[in-house]
């Protein structure tokens, strides 16, 4: 069946810009998940989405990160006023829920900001 | 503060000899453990968890890991590698103590020499 799915795969854009990560979820999956992987570094928890609602939002860096799941599917991230030290790959992962339920990974968004 | 430690940047051993890569966590409260491989090119894999019961828990592709609460160890093992199973293995720790933590080892690469 379908995986994870994330667009775009690549995003270059200019500091200061505002820019939107789209994730698709295994159908069914009620628990999505955002990472944020630097080179040589292992994923960072960013925000956790229980069905339409951020569950635990702790890993978001400052205000400028956002996420949204309106309709307890797909997931948008959303960053304001990019800096450069946003660039990394975003990782979105879905879940059958709970913590204890392994994690299904998408194949992530590289973000450049340049 | 909660972490997961991977002390191994890179792990080689000979086609056909068992493996070993490494995990150690640090957490408060009761902790669901995995490993995930990330092979070139593609996103994360689940390999395989532990959340209770028998210490050694068995996965994907032969790989195995026992959990030793004592030592707060995950080991990753295999009885015999494959050059096939070179690639980028990493630890993750999930736990609830009020807020919800899932914490990334900064990832091991496993080269499985022919």
């Amino acid at each position: 069946g379908a995986g994870v799915s994330q667009t775009p795969s690549n995003k270059v854009t200019e500091k200061g810009k505002y820019v939107e990560l789209r994730c698709d979820p295994i159908s069914g999956h009620t628990a999505l998940y955002w990472y944020r992987q630097s080179l040589g570094q292992g994923p960072e928890f960013l925000i956790y989405f229980q069905g339409t609602g951020a569950a635990d939002d702790s890993g978001l860096p400052n205000d400028r990160f956002f996420a949204v799941r309106p309709e307890g599917s797909v997931s948008t991230l959303k960053i304001q006023r990019t800096e450069r030290g946003d660039s990394a790959v975003y990782l979105c992962a879905s879940s059958l829920g709970g913590i204890y339920n392994e994690q299904f990974f998408g194949p992530g968004t590289r973000l450049t900001v340049l | 503060a909660q972490s997961v430690a991977q002390p191994e940047d890179q792990v080689n051993v000979a086609e056909g000899n068992p493996l070993t890569v490494k995990c150690t966590y640090s957490v408060s409260g009761n902790p669901y453990l995995f490993w995930y491989v990330q092979y070139p090119n593609r996103g994360l894999q689940f390999l395989l968890k532990y959340i209770t019961g028998d210490n050694l828990v068995k996965g994907s592709y032969g790989f195995e890991a026992e959990f030793n609460k004592s030592q707060t160890s995950f080991h990753l093992k295999k009885p015999s590698a494959l050059v096939s199973d070179s690639a980028l293995y990493f630890c993750a720790v999930s736990v609830r103590t009020g807020t919800y933590k899932y914490i990334f080892g900064t990832g091991t690469r496993l080269k499985v020499l022919a």
